[in-house]
């Protein structure tokens, strides 16, 4: 079974928009969520990361939202560009662990 | 400073062949995962090598799949008499020590594998 589950699938967004994806997970004792970028023909990279004991971390334009008791977390993408144009994954893992649960993804495509 | 090196980035086989799917790590990184990537799903953890050593494979699939670390080379994840369901992406990590003690997997760019 799927223990991340990410949505949407994909979705478009004009230059200077927001960009929000969504992520629930099923295991209460994950305590790392991280959140990979893509590009295409390339590995997914590390964008951002949060722990639960904090609901919400920003890193420039990449602001992770954190909520424990709905076990949901999201990416929002300020002021979106068209190099932000890639697939994101959120995923999650317990402290300690390096199996990394994934999400499906979400192709984000920024139209100028 | 070269990243994690993968290859084929593109391998086709037809069903009963063998697979060989090749991971270089980053320069100093003795520690390599390889997740597989189905269509429509997020990557999955297959296994956990170290240097001459299989740490995890519980996301393996029994039978057909194996992977190696040696002591000199890139890893291998090897896959006998493919079947059509083995289609998917292979993405191999890597990290200097043992990722979720702050250590970051550094992922490569997939061999993507299709088995006609």
């Amino acid at each position: 079974q799927q223990q991340v589950k990410q949505s949407p699938q994909s979705l478009i967004v004009q230059k200077g928009g927001i960009s929000i994806i969504n992520c629930a997970y099923e295991n209460t004792a994950f305590d790392y969520f991280p959140w990979y970028q893509q590009f295409p023909g390339k590995g997914p990279a590390l964008l951002i990361a949060i722990r639960p004991d904090v609901s919400e971390k920003k890193e420039g334009r990449f602001t992770i939202s954190f909520n424990k008791s709905a076990k949901q977390f999201s990416l929002h993408i300020m002021d979106s560009q068209p190099g932000d144009s890639a697939t994101y994954f959120c995923a999650a893992t317990l402290r300690g662990d390096y199996k990394l649960s994934f999400g499906a993804g979400t192709t984000v495509t920024v139209r100028a | 400073n070269a990243g994690v090196m993968q290859n084929p980035r593109h391998l086709v086989r037809r069903r009963g062949q063998e697979a060989r799917l090749r991971c270089s790590p980053m320069k100093g990184h003795s520690h390599v995962y390889w997740y597989r990537q189905l269509p429509e799903e997020g990557l999955k953890f297959m296994v956990y090598l170290q240097k001459e050593n299989i740490i995890d494979e519980s996301g393996m699939p029994k039978e057909r799949f194996s992977a190696e670390f040696p002591k000199e080379g890139p890893s291998i994840l090897r896959i006998q008499q493919v079947v059509r369901g083995d289609s998917a992406a292979y993405f191999c990590a890597s990290s200097p020590a043992a990722a979720g003690v702050g250590n970051e997997q550094f992922f490569g760019p997939g061999t993507r594998l299709t088995v006609l």
